[in-house]
């Protein structure tokens, strides 16, 4: 089993959708939460970072942490075409330095 | 300089040569990781650079994989006697000190390996 499993996808959602993107993971020491994402043969763009259990809001993104269910998710709102890409979690241990990622989830947006 | 610059962004090579790859890391960064990323799948880690010193290895980091970072700033990776399994992505990231805290890493845009 794998620390970190993430559908691969590919999620077709049409313009203006609410996405949701899910990881779960297997490490309860995982403390450091980040959202990725990466355009085709581009290297991947740090979207969100979390510590620990909760909310955060950035804009069209919000990132939910459930420690207790280990359980992330990305919300995207009102999703655009430019959306469409593949989207990376990646989790760490306190004080460590070796981010482990998800296999990412591909995202298509349709106009 | 904004961000993680990667140099070549693309490198063809035959069975059997040597390659180097360059990473200039975000300025004042004083973390520099590489990883693997091949189709389909998260990148994983390789190794891990405070300043100069590199401080851990994975085990996907064969005798065949050297990588330096002589004066804490730019750092290569080689890849020696090349073998059709080591076509991939390689990503370089940076991050600056966290005081015991994981910091947020930043990539470069990688540079794609195939070899023939």
């Amino acid at each position: 089993q794998k620390e970190v499993e993430q559908d691969p996808g590919p999620l077709s959602v049409p313009e203006g959708a609410i996405v949701s993107l899910n990881c779960t993971y297997s490490n309860s020491a995982f403390q450091y939460f980040m959202w990725y994402r990466q355009y085709s043969r581009k290297g991947p763009e740090l979207l969100m970072y979390t510590y620990s259990s909760g909310n955060k809001e950035d804009g069209r993104f919000t990132a939910q942490v459930d420690k207790s269910s280990k359980y992330i998710s990305l919300f995207i709102r009102d999703s655009q075409p430019s959306d469409s890409a593949t989207y990376l979690c990646a989790m760490a241990t306190s004080g460590t330095y070796k981010y482990i990622f998800g296999t990412g989830t591909r995202l298509k947006v349709l106009a | 300089d904004t961000g993680v610059s990667q140099d070549p962004r693309h490198k063809i090579t035959k069975r059997g040569q040597n390659v180097t790859f360059r990473c200039d890391p975000i300025s004042e960064h004083n973390r520099l990781y590489w990883y693997r990323q091949t189709l389909g799948q998260g990148p994983e880690f390789l190794t891990y650079f405070q300043n100069e010193a590199q401080l851990e290895k994975s085990r996907l980091l064969s005798d065949r994989f050297s990588a330096e970072r002589p004066k804490g700033s730019f750092s290569t990776l080689e890849i020696q006697r090349t073998e059709q399994g080591d076509s991939a992505m390689y990503l370089c990231a940076s991050s600056d000190r966290g005081y015991e805290r994981t910091t947020e890493a930043f990539f470069g845009q990688g540079t794609r390996l195939t070899v023939v």
